[in-house]
């Protein structure tokens, strides 16, 4: 298994530009979700998904858009970027939901992202 | 609302020394709690989880958390740093979600 993939792993935007950040798993997990990491605040959630066609906002959802075509795919998408979204984003996915009782998730290895 | 809490944002600890990492939330019921840890450019690893029943928690690398329902506590622990434990660690708590304290940065000295 390749567990959680993201790509690209680096990524320079200009303010207003706009772009796709991908991420792949394939450990058919229902529960995925994309997390940014900002100095001094751990992970902040930004939009999760508990399975195909079914997507919901985090903690910090503006700005950016998700679809869940697919189990195995979860983009994220940035409308127009801003310097405010500079940040390291990770993908993570999970077999059950959180709550749900046992469960881990599993992170991708990050996308760093700076916004000039 | 459920929150966590790191109170040390960066930690140095010689090699072969003892290392506790704290970390307090705050929630009504009995929490799912977890640590993770990151090495410099790399994802988030699971060291271990705390689910139910004993409270003290065996992880990987030889890390160990006890849970302390009175002090709302979830402290990681490990009896003798190696150089390669320098890392961020984070502390997680489920809710429905899972909320991540800010970290502590484990520095190691030879």
């Amino acid at each position: 298994n390749a567990g959680v993939t993201q790509t690209p792993k680096f990524q320079v935007l200009k303010t207003g530009q706009s772009m796709t950040l991908q991420c792949a798993q394939d450990m058919n997990h229902e529960y995925m979700s994309w997390y940014r990491q900002d100095p001094g605040m751990g992970l902040r959630l930004i939009h999760y998904s508990v399975g195909a066609g079914i997507t919901d906002q985090g903690e910090v959802p503006n700005g950016y858009n998700v679809s869940r075509s697919t189990t195995e795919d979860f983009p994220l998408r940035l409308l127009s970027a801003a310097p405010s979204q500079t940040s390291v984003y990770f993908c993570a996915s999970s077999l059950t939901t959180p709550g749900a009782g046992i469960y881990e998730q599993y992170f991708g290895p990050g996308t760093r992202l700076t916004v000039t | 609302a459920q929150s966590v809490t790191q109170p040390d944002i960066h930690i140095t600890v010689s090699e072969g020394a003892s290392l506790e990492l704290r970390c307090n939330y705050s929630y009504g019921a009995t929490p799912y709690l977890f640590w993770y840890v990151q090495s410099p450019g790399q994802g988030l690893q699971l060291l271990l989880k705390y689910f139910s029943g004993d409270t003290l928690v065996q992880g990987i690398k030889g890390f160990e958390a006890e849970f302390k329902r009175s002090q709302s506590s979830f402290n990681l622990r490990k009896p003798s740093v190696h150089w390669s434990d320098a890392a961020e660690y984070f502390c997680a708590v489920d809710d429905y979600k899972l909320s991540f304290g800010a970290g502590t940065t484990v520095t190691v000295r030879a």
